[in-house]
This record gives C-alpha cells, sequence and structure tokens, in this order.
C-alpha cells in the first residue's frame, strides 16, 4: 500500500540557507501534519492543512511557512536556516478532518545545518 | 490539551505480556486516547486508539479506566522489534485537528 512519501530524505544546508521539504500524502487523504524531532527529543507539531487551509498551528517559528497544494502535497519552507533547525522532519497524512482516524506518518526528513 | 504521564522506561522479557500504563487525570469527554509507537530511525506508528471501551486490534489491547483517568497498553506477547518510546496521546475531538506528542515510554525487549 502506498504510504507517505517525503523528500528529500537527507539534506544539508548552511547557516543562513533556505529548504524546502515536501510530503505527498497518502492518496485520497486532504489532511497533512508537519512535526520536528530534534536530537533526543520527541516530535513537535509545527503546522497543519486539511483540504488545502491551514488548520492548526503549533510551535513553528516564523522563519517557516507551510502549504498544501491542489494535488494535496504540502511544503514546508525554511528560510534563515539556524544550527537549532537540525533535526528530522516528519510529514503525516490522515483522511476525513476528524480528531479520531489515525495519523500516518513518513520516514523524515534529516536536516543538517553547519 | 490535556497532560498524559507516563513512566520514562519500561523493559519486558521477550514473548512476556508488556502493560504499559498512562495516566490522563484531567481527561476531558470530547478526549480519545490514542496510543502511538515509534521505532528507531522510523517515524511514528499508530498503534491504537479508544474512547471509553476497552478496544483489541492485531498489535494491541488498550485497557481504560472505569474513570477514564488512566488507561493501559497491553502488548500480549513482546518481540524485539516492540523496541519503541510509546506515546500515550489524548486528542479532542472538538478541538484542532492535530497530535500532541509528550515523553513517551522507552520500551526495551530483553532476549
Amino acid at each position: 500500500a502506498a504510504g507517505v512519501i517525503q523528500s528529500p530524505r537527507h539534506l544539508i544546508k548552511e547557516k543562513r540557507e533556505t529548504a524546502t521539504l515536501k510530503c505527498y500524502p497518502i492518496p485520497r487523504h486532504d489532511t497533512v501534519y508537519w512535526y520536528q524531532q530534534g536530537p533526543g527529543q520527541d516530535p513537535q507539531f509545527l503546522i497543519s492543512f486539511y483540504e488545502k487551509m491551514q488548520s492548526d498551528k503549533g510551535s513553528i517559528p516564523d522563519r517557516f511557512s507551510a502549504q498544501q497544494f491542489s494535488d494535496y502535497h504540502s511544503e514546508l519552507n525554511m528560510s534563515s536556516l539556524e544550527l537549532g533547525d537540525s533535526a528530522l522532519y516528519f510529514c503525516a497524512s490522515s483522511s476525513g478532518g476528524t480528531n479520531t482516524g489515525e495519523l500516518f506518518f513518513g520516514e523524515g526528513s534529516r536536516l543538517t545545518v553547519l | 490539551d490535556a497532560k498524559t504521564t507516563q513512566p520514562n522506561s519500561m523493559e519486558s522479557n521477550e514473548e512476556e505480556p508488556v502493560h504499559l500504563p498512562c495516566n490522563h487525570s484531567t481527561i476531558s469527554g470530547t478526549d480519545y486516547i490514542h496510543w502511538y509507537r515509534q521505532l528507531p530511525s522510523q517515524g511514528p506508528e499508530y498503534v491504537i486508539h479508544g474512547l471509553t471501551s476497552n478496544v483489541n486490534n492485531r498489535m494491541a489491547s488498550l485497557a481504560i479506566a472505569e474513570d477514564r483517568k488512566s488507561s493501559t497498553l497491553i502488548l500480549h506477547r513482546a518481540t524485539l522489534r516492540d523496541a519503541a518510546v510509546y506515546y500515550c496521546i489524548l486528542r479532542d475531538v472538538s478541538g484542532a485537528n492535530n497530535l500532541f506528542f509528550g515523553t513517551g515510554t522507552r520500551l526495551t525487549v530483553i532476549p
């Protein structure tokens, strides 16, 4: 069965550069979530989208932005990168816009900022 | 969001049952209890969820206290593949559509 696809899987950037992560949800899933997991930390919710509209915002820095496109894929844009942005970024998807369905997570994109 | 409390770590012998506790004394009537786990170097994975009644699926069982202030995730026969961090999460069905991870329980399975 198709899973959540994230790209790139690994990304290395310099401080103050910009990075873009992409997420392709499971087909027919209309909700996308972004999480950040620093080394040894628990996943932290960043932002979510339902039917291409932002549905909730967590601890996402102002330097980051995201959107969900008409084909339901999502992109997380990160600018003015800092060393502390080095982390695993997970995307998850679900269907129906409800709070009872399970989230399906991708394998993550590992961002390293040098 | 209502808070959950879990032990930082637990150990189990392989092929033994494992009971992972979670306290959520401030749970509201619209909170579902969700369990996810995260295996090393992987994204979180859904395990099970419930509202009031005990739930069973192919992965685990969820036992919910009558007052809903605590719950227990039961793995009937732990395998080495079950070594992971297990997260107990409350998700408000009437609130924002997201999932907040707290500090889970790191389960070690001993061969």
